[in-house]
């Protein structure tokens, strides 16, 4: 029942912006998307979410097609410690409270 | 604030043992939830408590699971007995409730690492 779709493995020069891209063609119109990561040995960890709008925090940025079908996470000046893997979650913000990890993206930040 | 907490961080047991994981919410959250990742899946959800109710127990692959909540607080998952197929990393989460969009995010613990023999 995957409602996104990733690629499976991306490298980041460090310094430099990282741009990962998720496809959620099926999202229907009162479903958010989320950006969680998974470092290596620790717990997924939120990063942001957004419904139509452009997002920012301090973490990342998040840029969602205006037909809303495809949306794009910007991690500005990626790090070493940003190596993980990125997962992209449409969910409802309400009462839809399972978050379905799919595959996600292994991202590898390189010196 | 100290985050969501869980022990043990690692646990071995032989197969048809019990073993008992819990889990410590950031405090002041009514919503806990515990995942698993077995070995070469993805993470999958197992159930959710609102204060000390299952809200939802879908996601429990079998009897041999019991999660309780007594009292709101921390959570425990019981598998007994366990199976090698039960090998894998169960985490847990938290949330503030989902009156307000900000307050839904579930924030996850480091996981338990289980694996049976």
């Amino acid at each position: 029942d995957a409602k996104t779709t990733q690629p499976p493995s991306m490298d980041c020069a460090e310094g430099r912006a990282a741009n990962l891209p998720c496809n959620h063609s099926t999202i229907s119109g009162n479903e958010y998307v989320y950006w969680y990561r998974q470092i290596h040995s620790q717990g997924p960890q939120y990063i942001i979410h957004g419904l139509k709008n452009n997002e920012t925090n301090e973490m990342a940025s998040l840029i969602i097609t205006e037909d809303r079908k495809s949306s794009t996470l910007i991690l500005p000046h990626a790090t070493l410690r940003d190596t993980a893997v990125y997962y992209c979650i449409v969910s409802l913000a309400f009462n839809d409270y399972k978050l379905s990890f799919g595959a996600g993206t292994t991202v590898t930040v390189r010196a | 604030e100290a985050g969501v907490t869980q022990f043990p961080s690692h646990s071995v047991i032989e197969k048809g043992q019990t073993v008992t994981l819990r889990c410590d919410p950031i405090s002041g959250h009514d919503n806990l939830y515990w995942y698993r990742r077995v070995m070469g899946k993805e993470i999958k959800f197992l159930l959710h408590f609102v204060k000390e109710s299952k809200q939802d127990e879908s996601g429990m692959p079998n009897n041999r699971f019991l999660a309780e909540r007594t009292g709101g607080t921390y959570s425990t998952l019981k598998v007994q007995p366990a199976e090698l197929e039960d090998s894998g990393v169960y985490f847990c989460a938290s949330s503030q409730d989902f009156a307000s969009l900000l307050k839904d995010t579930q924030y996850f613990g480091p996981g338990t690492r289980l694996t049976v023999l």
